[in-house]
């Protein structure tokens, strides 16, 4: 099974600061990775896919980079709103495996 | 509006059986790959079934194999999850989750509890 671990466990941001969260395969994904918020209660929302491109309706301020084993997510400059769980995903080989998840937190 | 919504969660002892099922509407079910995600505060989110093509790809996670069976109805729309020998770890929300024609979609949960 592809284990997926991101980094850091909880981010403590200020709303307006630049949030970095990471995400570490561990065999060869490619670019078979996204990266989905989720808040207290509601299912996962797609907000990048394939490591860099953003899903349909998500702000420019999200992006994604990486490729193979190593992805960030940056959140360029935090709105209230951003504050919650990010969770990557591999989908390349089976199972399809989640990270643990980072939770953004306000500062 | 495209929309999964799922129902069929409940309360089952250890060893029941229960069926998940997943209305869809506002797309091209067909078309479209089908799975289900469990979710737990211990374990996190888990990819525990895929279906693809009318059942012509199906996978599933180690922890459900041969006791979960996923299927589709394309004449319904509908994508439903046959639980068997239920156990404790089983416990969780279920999403049902489609992508189709690039666009991700989920459904709001329903809540299985494993329990005596």
């Amino acid at each position: 099974e592809t284990v997926m671990t991101q980094s850091p466990a909880t981010l403590s941001v200020s709303p307006g600061e630049r949030a970095t969260l990471s995400c570490r395969a561990s065999q060869n994904v490619s670019d078979y990775l996204n990266w989905y918020q989720q808040k207290p209660g509601r299912a996962p929302r797609l907000l990048i896919r394939g490591a860099s491109i953003r899903a349909t309706g998500i702000p420019v301020r999200f992006s994604g980079s990486g490729s193979g084993t190593e992805f960030t997510l940056t959140i360029s400059s935090l709105q209230s709103e951003d504050f919650a769980l990010y969770y990557c995903l591999q989908h390349i080989h089976w199972p399809w495996t989640f990270g643990q998840g980072t939770k953004v937190e306000i500062k | 509006e495209v929309q999964l919504v799922e129902s069929g969660g409940g309360l089952v002892e250890p060893g029941g059986s229960l069926r998940l099922s997943c209305a869809a509407s506002g797309f091209s079910f067909g078309n479209s790959d089908m799975s289900w995600v469990r979710q737990t505060p211990g374990k996190g989110l888990e990819w525990i079934s895929y279906t693809y093509g009318t059942g012509g790809t199906i996978y599933y996670a180690d922890s459900v194999k041969g006791r979960f069976t996923i299927s589709t109805d394309n004449a319904d729309r509908s994508l439903s999850l046959q639980m068997t020998s239920l156990r404790a770890e089983d416990t969780a929300i279920y999403y049902c989750r489609s992508w189709t024609s690039q666009v991700d979609v989920w459904g709001q949960g329903t809540t299985v509890t494993v329990s005596s």
